[in-house]
């Protein structure tokens, strides 16, 4: 069974630009949530989506977004990057949304 | 404001001895509980759950204690073993978070030969 798999895997930006990550999740899991990863900050909430519908978002201001298809595939995008947007973004997905996630090896973002 | 803590940014024990990990919460809605192990250049895989209604949950070398009163839970590893080296995070959701959830900053574990 395919795990969630995230692309790209690296990415180098530069302040101003946006970027779009993308994840596509175990098969039959319909829940997707983000998650940003910093340096002794932990996992952060981004966003979460069931059935192509957003269920709960984090504390981040507008520029950061996502979707989800109907093939539960989901995209997370941020634009007018700024130098500390610079993380590691971690997908999960889940059958129903509760419970254990199973995260990617995420996408880990640079800004310069 | 940071509702899950892990104090201890670090542990290091000798292998075939115990690992605790610490983690304390301060959202009293929160009634399930997880615990992740994170290798490098990896996402964090779970491990180990236990919901508010236990105290205890084991899982083979892996057992969560929960104290309710004292909003604090504990992952104890026995034996440690040299591959059990990870950052562990614990984490926590409440009926109405869905797949939000609420992470502390991680505890690297280091278990020497």
């Amino acid at each position: 069974k395919a795990g969630v798999t995230q692309t790209p895997r690296y990415l180098i930006k530069t302040r101003g630009q946006q970027v779009t990550l993308s994840c596509s999740p175990i098969s039959g899991h319909r829940s997707v949530s983000w998650y940003q990863q910093t340096p002794g900050q932990g996992l952060q909430f981004l966003f979460e989506y069931f059935s192509e519908t957003q269920r709960n978002k984090g504390n981040f201001p507008g520029r950061f977004s996502g979707r989800q298809f109907s093939n539960s595939r989901s995209e997370m995008n941020v634009s007018t990057l700024e130098l500390g947007d610079s993380a590691l973004y971690l997908c999960a997905s889940s059958r129903l949304p509760t419970g254990e996630l199973f995260f990617g090896e995420g996408s880990r973002l640079t800004v310069l | 404001d940071q509702q899950v803590k892990q104090n201890s940014p670090s542990l290091s024990v000798q292998e075939g001895r115990i690992s605790i990990l610490n983690c304390d919460y301060t959202n009293s809605m929160f009634d399930y509980f997880l615990w992740y192990k994170k290798y490098p250049a990896e996402g964090p895989t779970f491990l180990i759950s236990i919901s508010s209604i236990k105290d205890k949950n084991e899982d083979g070398r892996f057992t969560v204690f929960l104290n309710k009163s004292a909003k604090h839970l504990s992952l104890h590893i026995v034996p440690s073993q040299p591959g059990d080296s990870a950052v562990y995070f614990c984490a926590a959701s409440d009926e109405t978070s869905g797949s939000r959830l609420t992470f502390g900053e991680g505890t690297q574990l280091t278990v020497n030969p």
